[in-house]
């Protein structure tokens, strides 16, 4: 399968300050890339789609102004938690989908576990 | 956001048993996907369908795409300890976002 690659793999950081995250798609160009969020033992909950040279489309409910996504090349998309607070905590998951012909394939990178304290 | 319904929720099993899960829903898709995660990580692809009726097997693997294009089932044969994870399903139609499923923890015990 596709390469998606996601750093760093897991960060802590203190109330109120950003943190970046990062998702690459290492051997495919992707026009499109999802970021979502995952709480503990539960389903992966879209957060926004990020695309290439616009701007991303948040999901309802997701502060655009809190997350800020930047999709500025065919192969990365990176993901800033601005203000960060404890309650930002989670694992963040980004995706790249690849197309071939009319079938799609969405690869995950390994995810980001954000710590706020 | 939209789930998927799939079940069972978890499941507990004797390594070499077959497992089975299925993911309903109520619209149509037209691609099916499989995924396992395992703890810490990020999902990854397991099986895609593309075509109503479609059955593809991944080595121990088998999933099938649903006649009517609302559900998809993935069977696992002869588990093994490795297998330990959470399968989630996932419905696309067309180019859009992903809609995934709930989620099976599945456990082996050797």
């Amino acid at each position: 399968g596709a390469v998606v690659s996601q750093h760093p793999s897991w960060v802590i950081c203190k109330s109120g300050t950003s943190v970046k995250i990062e998702c690459r798609s290492l051997d495919f160009q992707a026009t499109t890339m999802f970021w979502y969020r995952q709480f503990p033992k539960q389903s992966l909950m879209l957060m926004a789609t990020s695309n290439e040279g616009s701007k991303a489309t948040y999901e309802q409910g997701v502060e655009k102004d809190k997350f800020l996504i930047n999709h500025a090349s065919l192969t990365l998309s990176t993901l800033t938690v601005t203000s960060a607070h404890p309650e930002d905590s989670s694992f963040y998951i980004c995706s790249a989908s690849r197309t071939g012909g009319t079938n799609t394939e969405a690869f995950f990178g390994q995810g980001t576990r954000l710590t706020v304290v | 956001g939209q789930q998927l319904n799939q079940s069972p929720q978890s499941m507990f099993i004797q390594e070499g048993e077959d497992v089975s899960m299925n993911c309903t829903s109520s619209s149509i898709f037209n691609t099916w996907l499989w995924y396992k995660q395992d703890p810490g990580e990020g999902p990854v692809l397991l099986i895609a369908l593309y075509k109503a009726g479609e059955l593809t097997s991944n080595g121990r693997l088998t999933a099938q795409f649903g006649i009517t294009r609302k559900d998809s089932f993935l069977n696992i044969s002869a588990s093994i300890p490795s297998d330990v994870g959470i399968y989630f399903c996932a419905g696309q139609l067309g180019f859009q976002k992903l809609v995934f499923g709930t989620g099976t923890r599945l456990l082996v015990s050797p």
